[in-house]
């Protein structure tokens, strides 16, 4: 089935350092991909939609220069999270789909996702 | 915008007994609905899908659901819970982005299952 690798899957640093997570689709193309931020006990909240070749789409609220997307290919999209506070400190999840994005009834595949401590 | 509502933030039951996970959604046209399972500092894992075939739903592990449009809900269930079953579960339905369509989750409910 479709997997999808997320990296890395835990970070700890201190605070106004940039950490940089890794989102892969390993056996399929996806021209889209999702990240979501989820807080402890809590659902996942969908931050941005990264599109390949163009720029991202935030969600209201999500800050674009605190939350950098870079989606150069078709198997991979990177989240920066610049100059991180301990507000930032949260579980990132990414998630793709094989096939058209356009489809609504098409599952998304997750990340294992990064637990991201800030110091 | 599409949304779900899951009524029960804790669920626990015995092992052996069966399982209810209870969400209502709220949709302006056919809803493509998904319940999805967690497991501590784990990504998620589809457990079925509702896409308008068929209203009663199966999926892995022993669950199945069914869209019950005049109660606008998707419960999930199991006939007999399993210890391995303790995880978060989320309802979620699928919303249009402008690149396609991105998932709305619910609140998630918290399975616990006792010995």
């Amino acid at each position: 089935g479709a997997v999808v690798s997320q990296h890395p899957s835990r970070v700890i640093c201190k605070s106004g350092t940039s950490v940089k997570i890794e989102c892969r689709s390993l056996d399929f193309q996806a021209t889209t991909m999702f990240w979501y931020r989820q807080f402890p006990k809590q659902s996942l909240m969908l931050m941005a939609t990264s599109n390949e070749g163009s720029k991202a789409t935030y969600e209201q609220g999500v800050e674009k220069d605190k939350f950098l997307i870079n989606h150069a290919s078709l198997t991979l999209s990177t989240l920066t999270v610049t100059s991180a506070h301990p507000e930032d400190s949260s579980f990132y999840i990414c998630s793709a789909s094989p096939g058209t994005p356009f489809l609504s009834n098409q599952p998304q595949h997750f990340g294992d996702g990064t637990r991201l401590s800030i110091l | 915008a599409q949304s779900v509502t899951q009524l029960d933030s804790h669920v626990s039951v015995s092992e052996g007994t069966p399982v209810l996970l209870r969400c209502n959604y709220s949709s302006s046209y056919s809803p493509s609905l998904f319940w999805y399972v967690q497991h501590p500092n784990k990504g998620l894992q589809l457990l079925l899908k509702y896409t308008s075939a068929a209203t009663l739903v199966k999926g892995i592990n022993g669950f199945e659901a069914e869209f019950k449009k005049s109660e606008t809900s998707f419960h999930l269930t199991k006939p007999s819970a399993h210890m391995s079953d303790a995880a978060e579960y989320f309802c979620v339905v699928s919303d249009r982005v402008n690149s396609g369509y991105a998932l709305n989750f619910g609140k998630g409910t918290s399975l616990l299952v006792t010995p």
